[in-house]
């Protein structure tokens, strides 16, 4: 059974924290993406990272930061947590053979609250 | 710039009806499509992914078609139950990228 752990379900920050938002894979795979998701707007993709190190902007990075050190990790980082950033954060990790994409399998979410 | 979506927002259906959930996309050169669901709260679950060369996939009672040309994908549920309740989401990824565009959902109700 796939696993993507996401290491919280529930977070509440203070305004100017910095917040560190953990997901964890359990297969070798090679993409592993952040998304966020708001009522109306739909799922939106903050960053993505195809390898080790490797990280690429999505469409909102903004206010946003990435670490990818193993292959299994994949980190979001808030480096002054604003109310903005209230939101339900979304993991995913796929792998990608050339023309045919495997499925991408989601973690279990993470409600971030900044007040 | 590929643009993904999904009607009806909303609907809501006796148990044991059947029923079809609406995709569609702008840019037909996809390498593939998924379909999820997403209970209240919580994460989202793979459905069904249909590949480019794909016209339909089965699962259970679900069952998933592609037509990449006319840029739609429909999602049969058949003998629906309360059970079923949730958004369902589909989301393509377009050929030359990595990431996933998803649609907004269509928030399924069963009524026992």
């Amino acid at each position: 059974d796939v696993k993507v752990t996401q290491s919280s379900r529930y977070l509440v920050k203070r305004t100017g924290e910095k917040v560190f938002l953990e997901c964890v894979q359990d297969m070798d795979h090679e993409n592993m993406f952040w998304y966020r998701q708001d009522p109306g707007l739909g799922l939106r993709l903050i960053y993505f990272s195809y390898d080790v190190k490797m990280k690429e902007k999505g469409d909102i990075p903004e206010g946003y930061s990435v670490s990818r050190e193993k292959k299994e990790r994949f980190s979001l980082i808030l480096e002054s947590a604003s109310t903005n950033q209230t939101s339900m954060y979304l993991c995913a990790r796929r792998t990608n053979r050339g023309e045919m994409n495997t499925e991408a399998f989601f973690g279990q979410g993470t409600r971030l609250t900044v007040v | 710039k590929q643009e993904v979506t999904q009607i009806p927002a909303a609907l809501s259906v006796p148990e044991g009806e059947n029923l079809v959930l609406n995709c569609s996309f702008t840019d037909s050169a996809i390498y593939n499509l998924q379909w999820f669901r997403q209970d209240p709260g919580k994460g989202l679950t793979s459905l069904l992914l249909i590949q480019s060369s794909q016209r339909e996939q089965t699962s259970g009672r679900l069952n998933a078609s592609l037509d990449k040309s006319s840029g739609r994908s429909t999602l049969y549920i058949a003998a629906s139950q309360p059970g079923d309740s949730a958004t369902y989401l589909c989301a393509v990824t377009t050929s030359g990228t990595y990431k996933y565009i998803f649609g907004t959902g269509t928030r399924l109700k069963v009524l026992a």
